[in-house]
């Protein structure tokens, strides 16, 4: 079974509007961190944010802000105010377990297009 | 820029082959980690290593090895390379705190073609 669900390819999205990255996870361990990652065509990985498990509050940084559902097991990525640099695949990952040992799982990914 | 260095950028090699990809992490990062990023599999968790240690082992071939030097810096070899190997791979540093929160910086990546 797949630990980490991103269930759209692809997304166009108008600039200036909000963008919902979609993210299901699949664990048993009670401790686990969640992360959105962005990959531009140039091809590096950049991180965006982090959210524990065991954190009361959503995470943001900047204009991205983690949906957080625990009992859902869902991890969202909202994109706020859109701009034409935010197209790039976007993948969310899972850490399970939070000792030193544990790696980090990848989604499929979900390539976003922002038209201007 | 991530702080996190790889060589070669990229590497055209024939099947049958080895290459050796190199890894220098950030300056402090105890933790490297390799992944391979194809078409068909996404990205890939290889291998880990914690302070010259293996850590944990992903879907990594026994023809791909890899070992993390004592000045931290890591290599990652491929042999008997096939069509299928084609990839882009990239290393990742972490500093390690033991418990939470342990963000993973990647460094640009290797895009390697087997012809």
């Amino acid at each position: 079974a797949q630990k980490i669900t991103q269930t759209q390819p692809g997304m166009f999205v108008q600039e200036k509007e909000a963008v919902t990255l979609d993210c299901t996870y699949d664990t048993s361990d009670p401790s686990y961190g969640l992360f959105w990652y962005k990959q531009p065509s140039s091809g590096e990985m950049i991180f965006l944010i982090y959210q524990g498990s065991y954190d009361q509050q959503n995470a943001t940084e900047g204009r991205y802000s983690l949906n957080f559902q625990k009992a859902r097991k869902s991890a969202n990525l909202v994109i706020s105010a859109s701009q034409l640099g935010d197209s790039a695949m976007y993948f969310c990952a899972m850490r399970e377990g939070l000792n030193r040992d544990d790696k980090i799982i990848f989604g499929k990914g979900t390539r976003l297009h922002i038209l201007p | 820029d991530s702080g996190v260095t790889q060589t070669p950028k990229h590497l055209i090699t024939a099947t049958g082959q080895r290459v050796t990809l190199r890894c220098s992490p950030r300056s402090g990062d105890l933790s490297v980690y390799w992944y391979q990023q194809s078409l068909d599999q996404g990205l890939q968790f290889l291998i880990h290593y914690y302070n010259g240690e293996e850590r944990a082992k992903g879907n990594i071939l026994e023809r791909f090895s890899a070992q993390q030097f004592p000045d931290l810096h890591s290599e990652l070899n491929l042999s008997s390379l096939e069509l299928g190997d084609s990839a882009l791979y990239f290393c990742a540093s972490s500093e390690d705190y033991g418990r939470g929160y342990n963000e993973q910086f990647f460094g640009p990546g290797t895009r390697l073609t087997v012809l």
